[in-house]
């Protein structure tokens, strides 16, 4: 099965860096996304890795290291718009799992 | 170039009605997804088609829902009867082969079975 971990909230303040964390369990994984759900609204594609390494993305970067079954997504220069639920998702084949959320608060 | 495009996006119905929930994916995606969402369960991926076809449908959580894709730029997911545990937002996403890690989502339809 596949199985996804990331911690549940996180909070920083304006102007930081942020990483949130994701440890997988999965047979047949090819590729890590990250995704961004405001209140109310729809998620909304972040990045995605298919190969280890950081792919940059404006103040988004994303990691992912498949030997340890890890990644991570880091935001520089933390706006008050930043503050909503982030996704990291898996895939196998045409079929994408995702992990529980990590809600975003970011303070004054 | 439009979304994907759910309808409707709030449905209350009562306890024992059918529901049918529409979704239009972007023109040329050839992967449409049914997920669903709430609090306890988070997002919930329920079924999902490649070119019209299902090929996994095992997050269906029971015969009281069905899923169908017609044609490439339409797919319906109904719940008959519905109950109060179906109440969620049910996410339809689409996506090209080759990109199946970037997925898009219509706006979600809220259903509120009472």
């Amino acid at each position: 099965g596949q199985s996804l971990e990331q911690p549940s909230e996180v909070t920083a303040v304006e102007g930081a860096i942020v990483q949130i964390n994701c440890t997988y369990q999965t047979s047949g994984f090819y590729g890590l996304s990250w995704y961004q759900q405001h209140d109310g609204g729809a998620p909304t594609f972040l990045s995605y890795n298919a190969l280890d390494g950081l792919e940059e993305t404006g103040r988004f970067s994303s990691f992912l290291s498949r030997s340890d079954s890890y990644g991570y997504l880091l935001l520089q220069e933390l706006q008050m718009k930043d503050s909503a639920s982030y996704f990291c998702a898996g895939g196998q084949g045409g079929k994408l799992i995702f992990g529980q959320g990590t809600e975003l608060s970011v303070k004054p | 170039d439009a979304g994907v495009i759910q309808s409707p996006r709030h449905e209350v119905t009562e306890m024992g009605q059918e529901v049918t929930l529409r979704c239009k994916p972007i023109s040329g995606h050839d992967y449409l997804f049914w997920y669903r969402q709430t609090m306890m369960r988070g997002l919930e991926l329920l079924i999902y088609f490649n070119n019209n076809v299902p090929i996994d449908d095992s997050g269906m959580p029971e015969d009281r829902f069905s899923a169908k894709m017609p044609n490439a730029s339409f797919s319906t997911l109904k719940i008959q009867p519905s109950e109060p545990r179906d109440s969620a937002v049910y996410f339809c996403a689409s996506s090209l082969t080759g990109r199946a890690g970037e997925l898009f989502f219509g706006e979600g339809s809220r259903l509120t079975v009472l």
